[in-house]
């Protein structure tokens, strides 16, 4: 139990389009989502955080309008990366809070990997 | 910031013990010691927590020292495919709701 998966697993990219990615909870709900990003070589950042119905919450430096976040369902939230650029290109991985027994914790999806030429 | 420390990468040959070493010197009474690990171009996945006693599961043991200050991750029959590179983390218990701060991470490389 406890699975994550994130559509696209790869997209490239003309500079200036958007790209949408997507984070589903596949059997559990997920009241929680966290989106990271990971630049080769260099460790998980976390962009924002999401609650399910509500507007996301972003860490500083972290530009709400070109990264938007919609969390419309228990099972799935979206990130949407607006009018891409080269340096956004990057790691983006996407964590679900749920319930493993009595334990509450974050399970990770796979990643989807942005390639903007 | 991330509130541990580790060595930047380690070595371990097939079928040995991997010891990975943690420190945590700042790490208040509420506060867990979380393991992940991530593959290459892989999400994160969860191996191990402990509050202050040594816990095991199916993927690896964790060991405490009495003050909490540092933790060691042990997997004792290392394989290829534990090679990744392994992030100690820590938080309060149910890290659900509460965002996880990754350091750098130790790169363990598994060889033959």
């Amino acid at each position: 139990g406890a699975v994550v998966s994130q559509h696209p697993s790869r997209v490239i990219c003309k500079s200036g389009t958007s790209v949408k990615i997507e984070c589903r909870s596949l059997d559990f709900q997920a009241t929680t989502m966290f989106w990271y990003r990971q630049f080769p070589k260099k460790s998980l950042m976390l962009m924002a955080t999401s609650n399910e119905g509500s507007k996301a919450t972003y860490e500083q430096g972290v530009e709400k309008d070109k990264f938007l976040i919609n969390h419309a369902s228990l099972t799935l939230s979206t990130l949407t990366v607006t009018s891409a650029h080269p340096e956004d290109s990057s790691f983006y991985i996407c964590s679900a809070s749920g319930l493993a027994g009595v334990r509450n914790e974050q399970f990770f999806g796979p990643g989807t990997r942005l390639t903007v030429l | 910031d991330a509130k541990t420390t580790q060595p930047t990468s380690m070595d371990c040959a097939e079928g040995r013990a991997a010891n990975l070493p943690c420190n945590h010197s700042t790490i208040s009474g509420n506060e867990y010691v979380y393991w992940y690990r991530q593959i290459h171009s892989q999400g994160p996945q969860y191996i191990i927590h402990g509050l202050k006693n040594n816990e095991t599961n199916e993927m690896a043991s964790l060991i405490i020292t009495e003050d909490r200050k540092s933790s060691t991750l042990i997997l004792p029959h290392a394989t290829l495919r534990d090679t990744a590179v392994y992030y100690c983390i820590v938080n309060e218990k149910n890290t659900g709701f509460q965002k996880l701060v990754f350091g750098t991470g130790t790169r363990l490389l598994v060889s033959p």
